[in-house]
């Protein structure tokens, strides 16, 4: 049973441009979890997915962000017109359920650097 | 507000040697803690899982205990090795409610040979 995936693992873009991080739950997840960690950070949340609805957005800027889970596919998230800032690591994490006792199992990361 | 603080934030050890490492929360109403351990470039992976029930438990050479009365959580990892460097993050779940965990910022620990 793969892990969960994450793609690319390493991505450069310069000041402008558009990001696109994509996460692959484990077989049988349908709960997905964005994180974003800076350095020397902790990890900070991001957006909660469920397959084509997002459940919680709360942790996620209100401009040039936005995640998606559709009903085939990944989860993907996207940062439009991406700026110095948002250089940091991207980790998803899926899970088999909602709520407390569902552990979260965390991909490798998508590490965004703009130039 | 919710809050898990970790001690200490770096921690460099000889190999062969134990460690603790320290983690104290405000989460309320409490349900669980997980230890993770994070190598570098890689995602979290998870280390132990304890319940308010729960005092202590081992993974390995790794042992979470928990007082729920002071809402202290340590992590000891015995006999430490190379391998064992790594970021050590405590994460902590509200019972009911929020389904998205508050994560300490993490303990670096460096074990040098």
């Amino acid at each position: 049973n793969a892990g969960v995936m994450q793609n690319p693992r390493h991505l450069v873009r310069r000041r402008g441009q558009e990001a696109r991080l994509r996460c692959s739950p484990m077989k049988g997840h349908s709960h997905v979890y964005w994180y974003r960690q800076l350095p020397e950070e902790g990890l900070k949340f991001m957006v909660y997915l469920q397959k084509e609805n997002i459940i919680d957005e709360s942790g996620m800027p209100k401009e040039r962000f936005s995640a998606e889970f559709p009903k085939e596919g990944p989860s993907i998230l996207r940062i439009q017109q991406v700026v110095r800032g948002d250089s940091a690591a991207y980790f998803c994490a899926s899970s088999l359920g909602q709520g407390q006792t569902y552990e979260q199992y965390f991909g490798p990361g998508t590490r965004l650097t703009v130039t | 507000k919710n809050q898990v603080e970790q001690s200490p934030q770096s921690l460099i050890i000889l190999e062969g040697k134990n460690c603790t490492l320290q983690c104290n929360y405000t989460v309320s109403p409490f349900s669980n803690l997980r230890w993770y351990k994070q190598d570098t470039g890689r995602g979290p992976v998870s280390l132990t899982i304890m319940t308010f029930s729960e005092n202590t438990k081992s993974n390995g050479r790794y042992t979470a205990t928990l007082d729920a009365d002071t809402k202290q959580s340590s992590l000891h990892i015995t006999a430490s090795q190379l391998s064992d460097s790594a970021s050590y993050i405590c994460v902590v779940s509200v019972l009911g409610g929020s389904y998205i965990p508050t994560f300490g910022r993490g303990t670096s620990l460096i074990v040098h040979p």
